[in-house]
């Protein structure tokens, strides 16, 4: 049981270069995010997907694409990479029906620097 | 506007003593209360919550108390230890909407031997 997985772990992109960051988990859960942290910011929404076939946008979802590929993973795209999307993004999953109080578990991460 | 607020960015205590983190929630329709703790390279995990219809919950060192009138909940840690030192994040969510949560910007606890 490996929980929220991410890949890659470390990125360097050049601006308008594109990739896309990877996200499985394996507790059946129904719902996925992913976040961005920044310094003194704290976890900001960028996408979330409540559940398989559907997505919405968060807090701060320009510049950002998300695909529920299906319930396991859920991938965020940047099309043309900012100096501004240098972050650490965290992928979560949970499952409203089995946590009513809405515990979410975390991937490690992927720091992404774009140049 | 930031719904979740925690205003202090960072705490250092002594070993054995009580680490006390503090956040402030402008909107009174969350339903949970949540704190999660973070290491260094690592994802949040999940530490300990608090129902918005209840005003205490304790789990070994750990107790959250909710004061909802104030909009204010807090985090006590006691005894503190070396291994408590992260950075604590509070969070505010709700049923609808997926459990979308809001988190605050974090406090860097430091716990000194």
């Amino acid at each position: 049981n490996a929980g929220v997985t991410q890949t890659p772990k470390f990125q360097v992109l050049k601006t308008g270069q594109s990739m896309t960051l990877q996200c499985a988990q394996d507790m059946n859960h129904n719902s996925m995010y992913w976040y961005r942290q920044d310094p003194g910011m704290g976890l900001r929404l960028i996408y979330y997907s409540a559940s398989e076939g559907t997505t919405d946008k968060g807090e701060v979802p320009n510049g950002y694409n998300v695909s529920r590929l299906n319930k396991r993973e859920f991938s965020l795209r940047l099309e043309s990479a900012a100096p501004s999307q240098t972050s650490v993004y965290f992928c979560a999953s949970t499952d409203p029906g089995k946590g009513a109080r809405g515990e979410q578990f975390f991937g490690p991460g992927t720091r992404l620097t774009v140049l | 506007d930031q719904q979740v607020k925690q205003n202090s960015p960072s705490l250092s205590v002594q070993e054995g003593r009580i680490s006390i983190l503090n956040c402030d929630y402008t909107n009174s329709m969350f339903d949970y209360f949540l704190w999660y703790k973070k290491y260094p390279a690592e994802g949040p995990t999940f530490l300990i919550s608090i129902s918005s219809i209840k005003d205490k919950n304790e789990d070994g060192r750990f107790t959250v108390f909710l004061n909802k009138s104030a909009k204010h909940l807090s985090l006590h840690i006691v005894p503190s230890q070396p291994g408590d030192s992260a950075v604590y994040f509070c969070a505010a969510s709700g049923k609808t909407g997926g459990f979308k949560t809001i988190f605050g910007a974090g406090t860097r606890l430091f716990v000194k031997a």
